[in-house]
């Protein structure tokens, strides 16, 4: 069974400063991963997908890098600011099958300290 | 574009009632899912469907039915509710190999 795991649970940095989340997973024949963000009281927005393929993908200020063959992404975000703060999810698509069946981290709660 | 729409946002049952959540797309998504959110444990696969006619079972799928007669729409049927299904419910859809897009939720308490 595929489990994903996030540490730390919750993370608190000051404003401006860089910092990288983490997601780890025990099974590698994944098809893709995804990080998501929530805000208190609202649904995932989706961040950025990795296809199984890739190493990384880039949003702004928002890298991304998998490496399956360890079971290991990081979120990379760039000069952290106040609305960064939410939590942080990652979640992967079981082999043969795309995103209708995803398995899904705990979170990092990220808080930015203005 | 209004995304994924989930009714109602809030709900309160009593023990052994029945009721729908309701779930729809407009973005054409052959892939939809319905997930629970409980703290301590992430979110959890409870039902999903690769398109209109097909529906499949997640990790958590007991008390709960689902349909998908067309694209657009995925109602989440609790059949007699219970205490263990107090949750926040979320909706998802999403291409082949695309982005996720999720519902803003629907909290749900049973008592």
């Amino acid at each position: 069974k595929q489990e994903v795991t996030q540490i730390p649970a919750a993370l608190s940095v000051p404003e401006g400063e860089n910092l990288v989340l983490n997601c780890s997973f025990t099974d590698s024949a994944i098809y893709n991963l995804q990080w998501f963000r929530q805000d208190p009281g609202k649904g995932l927005t989706s961040l950025l997908l990795i296809q199984s393929s890739q190493r990384e993908q880039t949003s702004g200020r928002l890298n991304a890098s998998l490496d399956k063959s360890s079971g290991r992404s990081t979120l990379y975000i760039a000069a952290s600011q106040p609305g960064d703060s939410a939590t942080y999810l990652c979640a992967v698509s079981l082999p043969n099958f795309g995103n209708e069946k995803l398995t899904f981290g705990t979170g990092t709660r990220l808080t930015i300290i203005p | 574009n209004a995304g994924v729409t989930q009714t109602p946002k809030f709900q309160v049952l009593k023990t052994g009632q029945s009721m729908t959540l309701q779930c729809a797309q407009d973005m054409n998504h052959e892939y939809m899912s319905w997930y629970r959110q409980d703290p301590g444990m992430g979110l959890r696969l409870i039902h999903y469907s690769v398109g209109a006619g097909i529906t499949d079972q997640g990790e958590v799928p007991n008390g709960y039915n689902v349909s998908r007669s067309t694209t657009e729409d995925f109602p989440l049927r609790l059949l007699s509710a219970a205490p263990s299904q107090t949750s926040v419910y979320f909706c998802a859809s999403s291409s082949f190999n695309e982005k996720l897009f999720f519902g803003s939720g629907t909290q749900l308490s049973v008592l």
